[in-house]
């Protein structure tokens, strides 16, 4: 069975911190990571994906991935409340027709 | 403007009753997808349609079935065969399979009375 696995949190970090969300993953031959992020009773938001090892940025947010550990990471620079919220990981499957396996999600709590 | 649509938002069905959750797309996309999620975990994929007429069983697929009959379209449906059906249900899609990710609709919070 193919897992990815999140610490449930919640993850407190205070405004103006960075917030780093992490994810290890089972299936060695995954090629493609998302991140997405839920805010209560919403649906999942894309915010970022990477398939090469190393760092990606977009804004805020920077993905980091490492396929030989096969672990991937968000880090959120310069928190805001606004970004308190569950954050999803997302594999996509090896061999698959664009199948996710998502983690349970963190919870991110920003406080003032 | 493009999206993912989904209705209704909220459904409330007695046991022992078949509903459909109907999900509409405008964005060109080939594959469409059908999750549920339960409180604090993960979303878990239902089926998965690749193309019109096409479609396949995704992990927990007992006491569900869908259909493609359009490229928009990919309603679902929850029989009463299914043992535990209160659950928040996402629809998703992707323009296929090189994708840059699934989008999201803003789901259906069913709830079994």
């Amino acid at each position: 069975q193919k897992e990815v696995e999140q610490n449930s949190g919640p993850l407190s970090v205070p405004e103006g911190a960075i917030a780093s969300l992490n994810c290890t993953y089972s299936d060695r031959g995954s090629q493609s990571f998302f991140w997405y992020r839920q805010y209560s009773g919403k649906s999942p938001e894309l915010i970022m994906f990477i398939y090469s090892n190393g760092d990606k940025e977009d804004g805020r947010f920077t993905a980091q991935l490492n396929k030989a550990s096969q672990y991937v990471s968000l880090l959120i620079r310069d928190s805001q409340p606004s970004d308190s919220a569950t954050y999803l990981c997302a594999v996509m499957e090896s061999g698959g027709y664009n199948k996710l396996i998502f983690g349970a999600g963190t919870r991110l709590a920003v406080h003032p | 403007d493009g999206g993912i649509t989904q209705s209704p938002k909220y459904l409330f069905r007695k046991e022992g009753q078949n509903v459909t959750l109907s999900c509409e797309q405008n964005l060109n996309h080939d594959a469409m997808y059908w999750y549920r999620q339960d409180p604090g975990q993960g979303l878990r994929l239902i089926y998965y349609s690749q193309i019109v007429n096409d479609f396949q069983k995704g992990d927990i697929a007992e006491g569900y079935s869908v259909s493609r009959e359009k490229k928009e379209s990919f309603p679902l449906t929850v029989t009463s065969a299914q043992k535990n059906p209160t659950a928040f249900y996402l629809c998703a899609s992707s323009r296929d399979y090189q994708t840059r990710g699934q989008f999201f609709g803003p789901g259906t919070r069913l709830t079994v009375l």
